[in-house]
């Protein structure tokens, strides 16, 4: 199995809504990373878990809550969104830091805020 | 990390080979070029990546500059699966990769 796998590749939410991402690989992979990205836009890294700890939270509201319950599965709760957070949502993973192969990238949860 | 500067926009005729450029004129030493495209509404794709010598696999090939300072990403021969936007980026190895602006390759019949 080579492939990140995101579910659902949809998801229309309330404001008041909570909700969850989720993201799973079964390559072995000990890095786990969530990414938004907005149209025609690069995307962001938003965190990164490294051995199922949180390494990198780049400043991100609170309102996204990650979470990785084990080392193939990688959560994004969500609480309270602004419409302004309507974008692509990508997960991705990685072998061990101290080697490079690089990132597998899901295809995305398009998430629409209303 | 070092910072990459890519065009914008590159037309290429379908047949014909991509030559991508990135200038990345404040890269280390222990820094490595890694490219990556994203072809519409799915995710990045790893194309290839290299640290000083020019490297080939079966999607691409990546000739670096002597001084490393500038690259070029080479697809052999476009077609129009390969219309995307392409990533230049430079980094050490460590687990917080980050995209700059990209060149949109427009393949064209």
């Amino acid at each position: 199995d080579t492939e990140v796998t995101q579910t659902p590749k949809h998801l229309v939410m309330g404001m008041t809504n909570k909700k969850s991402l989720k993201c799973e690989q079964h390559m072995g992979h000990r890095a786990m990373y969530w990414y938004k990205q907005k149209a025609k836009k690069p995307p962001e890294l938003m965190f990164v878990y490294s051995y199922e700890k949180l390494s990198i939270n780049e400043s991100v509201p609170s309102r996204f809550s990650p979470e990785c319950p084990n080392s193939s599965l990688l959560n994004l709760h969500l609480h309270a969104l602004q419409p302004e957070d309507s974008a692509l949502y990508l997960c991705a993973s990685s072998q061990d830091t101290a080697e490079f192969y690089g990132y597998t990238f899901g295809s995305g949860t398009r998430l629409t805020v209303v | 990390d070092a910072k990459t500067t890519q065009p914008p926009s590159m037309d290429c005729a379908e047949g014909r080979a991509a030559n991508l450029p990135c200038n990345h004129s404040t890269i280390s030493g222990n820094e490595y070029v890694y490219w990556y495209r994203q072809i519409h509404s799915q995710g990045p794709q790893y194309i290839i990546h290299g640290l000083k010598n020019n490297e080939t696999n079966e999607m691409a090939s990546l000739i670096i500059t002597e001084d490393r300072k500038s690259s070029t990403l080479i697809l052999p021969h476009a077609t129009l699966r390969d219309t995307a936007v392409y990533y230049c980026i430079v980094r050490v190895v460590v687990n917080d990769m980050r995209f700059g602006a990209g060149t949109r390759l427009t393949v064209k019949p």
